[in-house]
């Protein structure tokens, strides 16, 4: 079974402060990685995607992944009350006949305190 | 363009009845996913289509089926509803499966009791 784990927190950091959430994941050949937020009662939306080795930054966003760790991260800068929301990992295995799908971590819940 | 839409928002059913799930998107994408997800979990595939006619089962397929007669409309059938079944469902659709964004739909929170 391939997983997706993430803490499920609650992570609470105070606006303006960085806010870190991290992913591990344990199939290696994994090729894709996304972060999506999900509002209370609301469906989830992509915040971002990373492919490659490294960081990968859009505007307050910064997602960071380290295949050979099986590590994908995800950074908000300054963060706001409205970045309040549970942050769930997908991951893409691409392997074995399942290039299709995406697996998805728990997710984590953060509250950003004014 | 609506994206991708569901019906019913809300749904409550009694032990063994029956219902369909409606899912359509106007994208044209050929991938759709059927989800549920369970309060403080993360999503659960239970099937999905990668074009009109064809479709597999995903992590947790037991009580439901699906069709795809079309490229827009993806229908996710309960047969014999069971206290299990009660969860909150999401249809997502992608232009291309795995590396790209899914799609989500408002969801359908449906309770069996």
């Amino acid at each position: 079974q391939k997983e997706v784990e993430q803490n499920s927190g609650p992570l609470s950091v105070p606006e303006g402060a960085i806010a870190s959430l991290n992913c591990t994941y344990s199939d290696r050949v994994s090729q894709s990685f996304f972060w999506y937020r999900q509002y209370s009662g609301k469906s989830p939306e992509l915040i971002m995607s990373i492919y490659s080795n490294g960081d990968k930054e859009d505007g307050r966003f910064t997602a960071q992944l380290n295949k050979a760790s099986q590590y994908v991260s995800l950074l908000i800068r300054d963060s706001q009350p409205s970045d309040s929301a549970t942050y769930l990992c997908a991951v893409n295995p691409n392997s074995g006949g399942s290039n299709y799908k995406l697996t998805f971590g728990k997710g984590t819940l953060l509250t950003v305190n004014p | 363009n609506a994206g991708v839409t569901q019906t019913p928002k809300f749904r409550i059913l009694k032990i063994g009845q029956s219902m369909t799930l409606q899912c359509t998107q106007d994208m044209n994408h050929n991938y759709m996913y059927w989800y549920r997800q369970d309060p403080g979990m993360g999503l659960k595939l239970i099937y999905y289509s990668v074009g009109a006619g064809i479709t597999d089962k995903g992590e947790v397929p037991n009580g439901y089926n699906v069709s795809r007669s079309t490229t827009e409309d993806f229908p996710l059938r309960l047969e014999l509803a069971a206290p299990s079944q009660t969860s909150v469902y999401f249809c997502a659709s992608s232009i291309v499966g795995g590396r790209d964004e899914q799609y989500f739909g408002p969801g359908t929170r449906l309770t069996v009791t």
